[in-house]
């Protein structure tokens, strides 16, 4: 089991572009969730989606999209980037709510 | 406002020096607490999860705690493995989820 694995690993982008970061699970989970990680601010929610087909808003969802077209792969989009949007960015999943996250590896970003 | 309270941010230790770790948090409708351990450049690991005020849960040199508002992370006998950063999570309502900045604890031999 490769567990919850995360692509690319590190990207560079000029502001006002665009790009996609691809998270995929194989544990079969239903819950899977983007979090950003900025120094001194722990990791918070940006969106987070409870089953194939659904997105739900979390705590910083401004300038991202997410999509969830299949089960095992949660995509988070950025329509044009912004030097605010450097960041660490990590996707998790779960089996249900209440139960516990595994992170993928992360995916280190940042807006020139 | 909900919120979630890590200290001390930092600690240091001498190996064999038992401490502890604090998370106090303000959430209404607390539905878990979390506890996760991060090295540097890699994803949070999964140590426990807490439920209810009173529950422990024990790993090797580890043990967490639940009171109605805060957690412990006891460390007792600290190895210089243990360095790390600890974070602390809660979910809270239906699927709010919100984590502390973390203790970042650094074991000496």
């Amino acid at each position: 089991n490769a567990g919850v694995t995360q692509t690319p690993k590190f990207r560079v982008l000029k502001t006002g572009q665009s790009m996609t970061l691809l998270c995929a699970q194989d544990m079969n989970h239903e819950y899977m969730y983007w979090y950003r990680q900025d120094p001194g601010m722990g990791l918070r929610l940006i969106h987070y989606s409870v089953g194939e087909g659904t997105t739900a808003k979390g705590e910083v969802p401004d300038g991202y999209n997410v999509s969830r077209l299949k089960k095992q792969n949660f995509l988070l989009g950025l329509e044009s980037a912004a030097p605010s949007q450097t960041s660490v960015y990590f996707c998790a999943s779960s089996r249900t709510n209440n139960y516990e996250q595994y992170f993928g590896p992360g995916t280190r970003l940042t807006v020139t | 406002e909900d919120q979630v309270t890590q200290s001390p941010e930092a600690l240091r230790l001498q190996e064999g020096e038992s401490s502890s770790l604090n998370c106090s948090y303000t959430v209404s409708g607390l539905r878990g607490l979390f506890w996760y351990r991060q090295d540097p450049g890699k994803g949070p690991e999964f140590l426990f999860t807490l439920y209810s005020a009173g529950e422990e849960k024990e790993k090797e040199r580890l043990k967490a705690t639940l009171t109605k508002k805060e957690s412990f992370l006891h460390i007792t006998a600290p190895k210089p493995e243990d360095s790390a950063t600890y974070l602390c999570a809660v979910q809270y309502n239906n699927n709010d989820m919100r984590f502390g900045a973390g203790t970042r604890l650094t074991v000496k031999p």
